[in-house]
């Protein structure tokens, strides 16, 4: 099946600072991907819709300036967590459409975020 | 109208047995239904979906069963094995896009 690469698996970071995940599509390119947020034992949130070369669609209730999305290829999107608190330590997970007709959804390792 | 409901939370099963984990969902425009399996730690892996124009889809050890009319799905894993047990998470979405999950399924195999 198609491989969904993410990258940090986990960071700690101080409070304040900004982390930058990236999610790439290694065999497949990927207009869109997706970006996750799940809290332990809970469902995935979807956060927002990363497009290829247009502005991320955020969710309700999901901070576009605490979030930042940046998608400028087809094949990598990053999710930035700018000033990072403790209420955003959480497990990041994005997802990529492939298959002969982009009929799967494939998610990375996902991100293992704690802010100290 | 964008949920998907799903049961149990948890479910203990003996090796051998069946493992049976159930979703519902209400919006009628989603046609595309997988079932995700989720180790601690890890992201999800597909294992299996299908899209409404069947009522059966079965690949190795899992079979999911459709009902459209009652807009229902489930996930049967047969011969469960200890390595089977994870949390299962079924979602829905229009298209393999934007996907909504159900609560997820923690799912103990016992040897």
């Amino acid at each position: 099946g198609a491989v969904v690469s993410q990258h940090p698996s986990r960071v700690i970071c101080k409070s304040g600072t900004s982390v930058k995940i990236e999610c790439r599509s290694l065999d497949f390119q990927a207009t869109t991907m997706f970006w996750y947020r799940q809290f332990p034992k809970k469902s995935l949130m979807l956060m927002a819709t990363s497009n290829e070369g247009s502005k991320a669609t955020y969710e309700q209730g999901v901070e576009k300036d605490k979030f930042l999305i940046n998608h400028a290829s087809l094949t990598l999107s990053t999710l930035t967590v700018t000033s990072a608190h403790p209420e955003d330590s959480s497990f990041y997970i994005c997802s990529a459409a492939g298959g002969s007709a982009n009929e799967k959804l494939f998610f990375g390792s996902g991100t293992q975020l704690s802010v100290l | 109208q964008q949920q998907v409901k799903q049961s149990p939370q948890s479910l203990i099963v003996q090796k051998g047995g069946i493992s049976i984990i159930n979703c519902a969902y209400e919006n009628t425009a989603f046609d595309y239904f997988p079932w995700y399996q989720q180790f601690p730690g890890k992201g999800p892996a597909l294992l299996i979906a299908i899209r409404p124009d069947v009522s059966e889809k079965k690949e190795g050890r899992f079979t999911i069963s459709f009902n459209k009319s009652a807009k229902q799905f489930s996930l049967h894993i047969m011969d469960s094995q200890p390595g089977d047990s994870a949390t299962y998470f079924c979602a829905a979405s229009e298209g393999a896009q934007k996907l909504v999950f159900g609560q997820g399924t923690r799912l103990t195999i016992n040897p």
